[in-house]
């Protein structure tokens, strides 16, 4: 079936310093992909979106990049900010007709003035 | 503001003991969906409904029931909770149909099992 391997946490960076969050899929067909992102105490929300290949989604400085050829969708950031402390979550939608979200296991970062 | 309403926020209860989790969503959405959250494993399905009257078992489902007799409304049953139960609970709904669709989670349900 549809899984989502994402990078081993927790990630402690210091404020400015570059984020990568590595994120690998597997499905049958041409899913969309999604970062979700869970602040302390709240719900996941939507953080960005692509979906199909070469797409790139951003939002709040946060970029990740459909790649078909790698089966990948690694989130970055050039300079996070304490406030981007969370859980991350990647996950993707398979275009079966399913509405079924598939969640990788989440990656929790933390990140130091 | 749209909105996922859960309640109660925080549950403390003892094995045995029938409990509900409530959820509401403000959208007219036709999906929604129960998860929990667990150190180490994620998010994994419980149950999901498509619409009114349509649910389905998801990854997880043991231990656990749910309705939906109206479209805003999707609660959570346990009708003899366990200590293995203890977990964060989301409850998400969205638009069916379109891939692209996002969820839309409530603020989780903190469930203790004693």
């Amino acid at each position: 079936g549809d899984s989502v391997t994402q990078m081993e946490g927790p990630v402690t960076l210091s404020e400015e310093a570059f984020l990568t969050i590595n994120c690998t899929y597997t499905a049958t067909g041409y899913p969309s992909l999604f970062w979700y992102v869970q602040y302390p105490g709240e719900g996941l929300q939507l953080l960005l979106k692509a979906t199909k290949a070469d797409d790139k989604g951003s939002n709040k400085g946060f970029e990740a990049t459909y790649r078909k050829e790698t089966t990948s969708f690694h989130l970055e950031k050039g300079s996070v900010q304490v406030s981007d402390s969370a859980v991350y979550f990647c996950a993707l939608k398979d275009q079966g007709g399913s509405e079924k979200l598939v969640f990788g296991k989440g990656t929790k970062l933390t990140v130091n003035p | 503001e749209a909105q996922v309403t859960q309640n109660p926020r925080y549950l403390i209860t003892v094995t045995g003991k029938k409990l509900t989790v409530t959820c509401s969503q403000n959208m007219n959405h036709e999906y929604m969906s129960w998860y929990r959250q667990d150190p180490g494993l994620g998010l994994r399905q419980i149950y999901y409904s498509m619409n009114v009257e349509v649910t389905d078992k998801g990854d997880v489902p043991e231990g656990y029931k749910v309705s939906r007799k109206e479209k805003r409304n999707f609660p959570l049953i346990l009708e003899s909770p366990s200590p293995n139960q203890t977990s964060l609970y989301f409850c998400a709904s969205s638009w069916q149909g379109q891939t692209n669709e996002k969820l839309f989670f409530g603020s989780g349900t903190q469930l203790s099992v004693l």
